[in-house]
């Protein structure tokens, strides 16, 4: 019920492309998912966020979008940099309470 | 300013010894959180710390685990007769509460390997 599915494992993609990791939930209790972002030897950071109540938000090159009916939700990077380079990993809570993450996307942007 | 901070950075010990790993949350912060990482997996949540509140010890793998929190501010997390299996990346983080829901902020993480 508290499990958060991350895919993929893994992700090469070529400088100046589109980024994609996907996220599903079980627990319809969550009411937050944040996106971590995190490079070796770093604790994660957090990169962006999102509320069930909007379907999308964006940062800058950095895009959330939620379903709740299908209780998906996906980053996107665009325009992917070398310095994105990084471990990524979904999460999701409700309140305050303790996050539950997804188990991370290594993401390598390839010149 | 200062963020979250963890020592020590590396801990290396042998199997059956006890270990403490100590966690500095940003100053003002009520909410302080343990996850562990595992080689190649994600976190797995350990313990939540939210004001003078007793302490969710939910995630906490075995009764060799321990965590106490002095005067609403460090924290300490303890294991005891550590095993193999506990070598991993141990993250604090703490969260301001000052909203629903807030950002958790981490620290760089414990390494703790047991021989």
């Amino acid at each position: 019920q508290q499990q958060v599915k991350q895919s993929p494992q893994s992700l090469i993609v070529q400088k100046g492309g589109i980024s994609i990791i996907n996220c599903a939930y079980e627990n319809t209790a969550f009411d937050y998912f944040p996106w971590y972002q995190q490079f070796p030897g770093k604790g994660p950071a957090l990169l962006i966020a999102i509320r069930p109540d909007v379907s999308e938000k964006k940062e800058g090159r950095f895009t959330i979008s939620f379903n709740k009916s299908a209780k998906q939700f996906s980053l996107h990077i665009m325009d992917s940099q070398p310095g994105d380079s990084a471990t990524y990993f979904c999460a999701a809570n409700f309140g305050n309470e303790k996050l539950t993450f997804g188990t991370g996307t290594r993401l390598t942007i390839i010149p | 300013g200062a963020g979250v901070s963890q020592s020590p950075s590396n801990k290396v010990t042998e199997k059956g010894k006890d270990v403490e790993l100590r966690c500095d949350p940003i100053s003002g912060h009520t909410a302080l959180y343990w996850y562990r990482q595992s080689l190649g997996q994600g976190l797995e949540f350990l313990i939540y710390f939210q004001g003078n509140s007793a302490p969710d010890k939910s995630g906490l793998p075995s009764d060799r685990f321990s965590a106490e929190r002095t005067g609403g501010s460090v924290s300490t997390l303890t294991i005891q007769r550590t095993q193999q299996e506990d070598s991993a990346v141990y993250l604090c983080a703490s969260s301001l509460l000052s909203g629903r829901p807030d950002t958790q902020y981490f620290g760089p993480g414990t390494r703790l390997t047991v021989l």
